[in-house]
């Protein structure tokens, strides 16, 4: 089992829908989560961490948490076709400076 | 804005040379880390450095080497390159000791051919 599982895609969804990208992790220990998005050939850049259980909202990003279920999921709301792109899961424990990357989510965006 | 730069977008190399792979960042932080990124295995962690002159393997530290003389730089040494080598690389660095909230900055990433 790998330690951070994402579904490789490509996901694809029609301009303006909601994209959900799901993540599940192994490591109960596991205290931060990261999503990152990566335009082919690019660099990864980091779009939203979450802490605590529950939600948080940054523009049409909204990151779920539910340590209990362990899994992080990104939503993003509105989706345009700028948004196709590699989404990347990562999960940081409380003693280690390593993240721990999922191999990613590829998005598409219809227009 | 967090600045982490590689000195080479691209780079050819024959095999059996050796290869040096540099990566600077302005922000002060502590933490720098080497990964390399191939299509279906992700991001595999080579090596980090938590300190100057400090490192600790990766998951895939064969084949690599590294060096951290100063705080903003970090460098990836592959002491012979082999066609397995060829990849694309990437540096990142964070902020602060064994917190829990730091959040890695990359670079551009160095694209790797070897011949």
């Amino acid at each position: 089992q790998k330690e951070v599982e994402q579904n490789s895609g490509p996901l694809s969804v029609p301009e303006g829908a909601i994209a959900s990208l799901n993540c599940t992790y192994s490591d109960r220990g596991s205290q931060s989560f990261f999503w990152y998005r990566q335009y082919s050939g690019k660099s990864p850049e980091l779009i939203m961490f979450i802490y605590s259980n529950g939600d948080k909202e940054d523009g049409r990003f909204t990151a779920q948490l539910n340590k209990a279920s362990q899994y992080v999921s990104l939503l993003i709301r509105d989706s345009q076709p700028s948004d196709s792109a590699t989404y990347l899961c990562a999960v940081n424990r409380d003693s280690s400076y390593k993240l721990i990357f999922g191999s990613g989510t590829r998005l598409l965006v219809r227009p | 804005d967090v600045k982490v730069t590689q000195s080479s977008r691209y780079l050819v190399k024959r095999t059996g040379e050796k290869v040096f792979l540099e990566c600077v960042q302005d922000m002060d932080h502590e933490n720098m880390f080497w990964y390399r990124q191939d299509p279906g295995l992700g991001l595999r962690l080579i090596y980090f450095s938590y300190d100057v002159k400090m490192k600790e393997k990766g998951d895939i530290p064969e084949g690599y080497s590294v060096s951290r003389e100063k705080k903003e730089r970090f460098s990836l040494i592959l002491e012979s390159a082999s066609t397995n080598q060829t990849s694309m690389y990437l540096c990142a660095s964070s902020s602060g000791g064994r917190a829990a909230k730091n959040i890695q900055y990359f670079g551009a990433g160095t694209r790797l051919s070897v011949l």
